[in-house]
């Protein structure tokens, strides 16, 4: 069974940091590119970072490029999302997720998800 | 970026109907188009993937069809754990999700 353990989040002050954590299970973790999605609760969602199985091509959303860094270790089946400088508005329920397909040219759909964390940053 | 719009907002049927959700992408996505299924205080559950094809488990009462830039996910005849909310999503360039569809009980 597919499954994606998340942890990390928590309460933050403005411009603070926090590190989140992804623990897959169940599949070949160095086989499949991995992405953060976040959601602000009652809202839509957006995909916020990728990285490719060799950790390789990490990809940031404009609203976060510069502040968040994604990372893997393979060795430890574990994603990771480095988030400084945290604002206001990335206060969201953070979803790791794993892409459908092993091998693509284009970006991801999306077929397993963690069960999110929050984040939240006010002062 | 890619905008996805969906409609309608929310959608009110019974159980037994038959609900059609729409996406309209703002630029063609080609196939690159999949439907998410999102429960209260659960994560998005993938239904459709690339415009057509069912995801491992999804019953066959759920369809997408489509390309370019008008897609339509149905439900042929609505179960009771049907009503939810629905999202599109493109991976034509980088992953941009539609602002969903309320799907509730009439």
């Amino acid at each position: 069974e597919v499954q994606l353990l998340q942890s990390g989040g928590g309460l933050v002050q403005p411009g603070g940091s926090l590190r989140l954590s992804c623990v897959a299970s169940g599949f070949s973790f160095s086989t499949y590119a991995m992405y953060w999605v976040r959601q602000i609760p009652g809202k839509g969602l957006e995909c916020v970072s990728g990285i490719n199985n060799d950790a390789t091509g990490p990809a940031y959303a404009d609203a976060v490029k510069g502040r968040f860094t994604i990372s893997r270790d393979n060795s430890k089946n574990t994603l990771y999302l480095q988030m400084n400088n945290l604002r206001a508005e990335d206060t969201a329920l953070y979803y790791c997720a794993k892409r459908r397909d092993a091998h693509g040219s284009k970006w991801a759909h999306f077929d397993y998800w963690g069960q999110g964390t929050l984040v939240s940053v006010s002062s | 970026e890619i905008v996805l719009i969906q409609s309608p907002a929310t959608l009110s049927l019974s159980p037994g109907e038959r609900a059609t959700l729409s996406c309209r992408a703002s630029q063609s996505v080609s196939s690159y188009l999949a439907w998410y299924q999102q429960k209260p205080g659960q994560a998005p559950r993938l239904l459709i993937y690339d415009a057509s094809n069912r995801a491992t488990g999804i019953p066959d009462r759920f369809s997408g069809s489509g390309s370019g830039t008008d897609f339509t996910l149905t439900i042929s005849s609505l179960e009771p754990e049907d009503f939810a909310v629905y999202y599109c999503q493109q991976r034509s360039i980088w992953p941009t999700f539609g602002q969903g569809t309320k799907l509730e009980i009439k």
